[in-house]
């Protein structure tokens, strides 16, 4: 079974700038999660999508939003980048009873 | 509120020594915990689980111990080995609203020297 898959892996933009990062959860998962990883700070939840539906939300200003297609794949949208939002963005995908989450590789967002 | 915390942020230890990790949570509607391993520039790596009715959980050198009534968590390493050395998150998930949410750790960051 192929894993999580995140695109692109890497990625430069400038301050007012937005991006939209993307990911493929593991076929028949249909739960998928965005983290952000910034040094000393863990992994912040963002957001859980199951079934094209916002389940979980963390706490994230507005400008970080996503969205799940009807085959699972989800978005993630950051408009008005600043410079703090450099960060590597985590995708991770579960199973409808699973507690296991299996993340992809992340996009390593840099914001000048 | 960090409900998970995982208060050493790193941690270095001798090859073939044991490394032990922590992690303390202050929910105690976690039901199952979880261990992460990651290395840097890939995403973290499922490692080990145990589900709150249990207080061991072994697979090979890794060894999960849970202590409900500290509410405590600590992951062995026996003997650690130089390809461990990544930074190390637990998790734990509850019931809310009809799945399991997941809260994770700031992680621990293990550096094993040869």
């Amino acid at each position: 079974k192929a894993g999580v898959t995140q695109t692109p892996r890497y990625l430069i933009k400038t301050r007012g700038q937005q991006v939209t990062l993307s990911c493929s959860p593991i076929s028949g998962h249909r739960s998928v999660s965005w983290y952000q990883q910034t040094p000393g700070q863990g992994l912040q939840f963002l957001f859980e999508y199951f079934s094209e539906t916002q389940r979980n939300k963390g706490n994230f200003p507005g400008r970080f939003s996503g969205r799940q297609f009807s085959n699972s794949r989800s978005e993630m949208n950051v408009s008005t980048l600043e410079l703090g939002d450099s960060a590597l963005y985590l995708c991770a995908s579960r199973g409808v009873t699973q507690e296991t989450q299996y993340f992809g590789p992340g996009t390593r967002l840099l914001v000048l | 509120d960090q409900q998970v915390k995982q208060n050493s942020p790193s941690l270095s230890v001798q090859e073939g020594r044991i490394s032990i990790l922590n992690c303390d949570y202050t929910n105690s509607m976690f039901d199952y915990f979880l261990w992460y391993k990651k290395y840097p520039a890939e995403g973290p790596t499922f490692l080990i689980s145990i589900s709150s009715i249990k207080d061991k959980n072994e697979d090979g050198r890794f060894t999960v111990f849970l202590n409900k009534s500290a509410k405590h968590l600590s992951l062995h390493i026996v003997p650690s080995q130089p390809g461990d050395s990544a930074v190390y998150f637990c998790a734990a998930s509850a019931w809310s609203g009809g799945y399991q949410k997941v809260t994770f750790g700031t992680g621990t960051k293990l550096q094993v020297i040869p």
